[in-house]
């Protein structure tokens, strides 16, 4: 079936720093990606998503390119905040007769130090 | 625009004993979903309703879970009886067609305790 595979948390990083969060996914077919962030005491919020190989989603100065050849959608920003502390969860649908369940990872948590 | 509401945020409950939770998605969307999240655990779907109709209960507890839509709006899902590994969060969200890559919205989810 479906999976998708995170690395594992919790991240710390002080402000400014380079963020990268590893996210590979196993599917058949052709599955479209999902980075859904959940701040702290609110509701998961999609951040960014891409919907074929090659493509880049981007949102908030975060970018992911979905790429087939190794089956990764890596979450990257080049200057995190303190304000991008929250809990970063990968995800993929795939079409199956109207089915679009969301099937997730197990989520990373991003603490920024100022 | 009115974001997808829950009801209770937090329930307590000792196992054994039954709770629902209530879900009014966003306005207009034609599919709601119930996921499941256990702590350290990232959501599962516990069932999709089409309108109505439920397109993917293959997850769903059937012997201790139920849910229903009414009408095509509201929803509620149902515990009866709780056990202690049903402690998690439950997260209704909508989307507007069950189409590929549609996003879906998600509410701040029920916060379920079982003693």
């Amino acid at each position: 079936g479906d999976s998708v595979t995170q690395m594992e948390g919790p991240v710390t990083l002080s402000e400014e720093a380079f963020l990268t969060i590893n996210c590979t996914y196993t599917a058949t077919g052709y599955p479209s990606l999902f980075w859904y962030v959940q701040y702290p005491g609110e509701g998961l919020q999609l951040l960014l998503k891409a919907t074929k190989a090659d493509d880049k989603g981007s949102n908030k100065g975060f970018e992911a390119t979905y790429r087939k050849e190794t089956t990764s959608f890596h979450l990257e920003k080049g200057s995190v905040q303190v304000s991008d502390s929250a809990v970063y969860f990968c995800a993929l649908t795939r079409s199956n007769f109207g089915n679009e369940k969301l099937t997730f990872g197990t989520g990373t948590r991003l603490t920024i130090i100022p | 625009e009115a974001g997808v509401a829950q009801s209770p945020r937090y329930k307590i409950i000792e196992k054994r004993q039954s709770v629902a939770f209530w879900c009014n998605p966003i306005s207009g969307h034609a599919t709601l979903y119930w996921y499941q999240q256990i702590l350290g655990q990232g959501p599962k779907l516990l069932i999709q309703f089409q309108n109505n109709g439920v397109v993917d209960d293959s997850q769903l507890p059937k012997d201790r879970f139920s849910a229903e839509r009414l009408k095509g709006v509201d929803s509620t899902l149902k515990i009866q009886p709780a056990k202690l590994e049903d402690s998690a969060v439950y997260l209704c969200a909508s989307s507007l067609a069950g189409t590929r890559n549609n996003e879906q919205f998600f509410g701040p989810g029920t916060r379920l305790t079982v003693l």
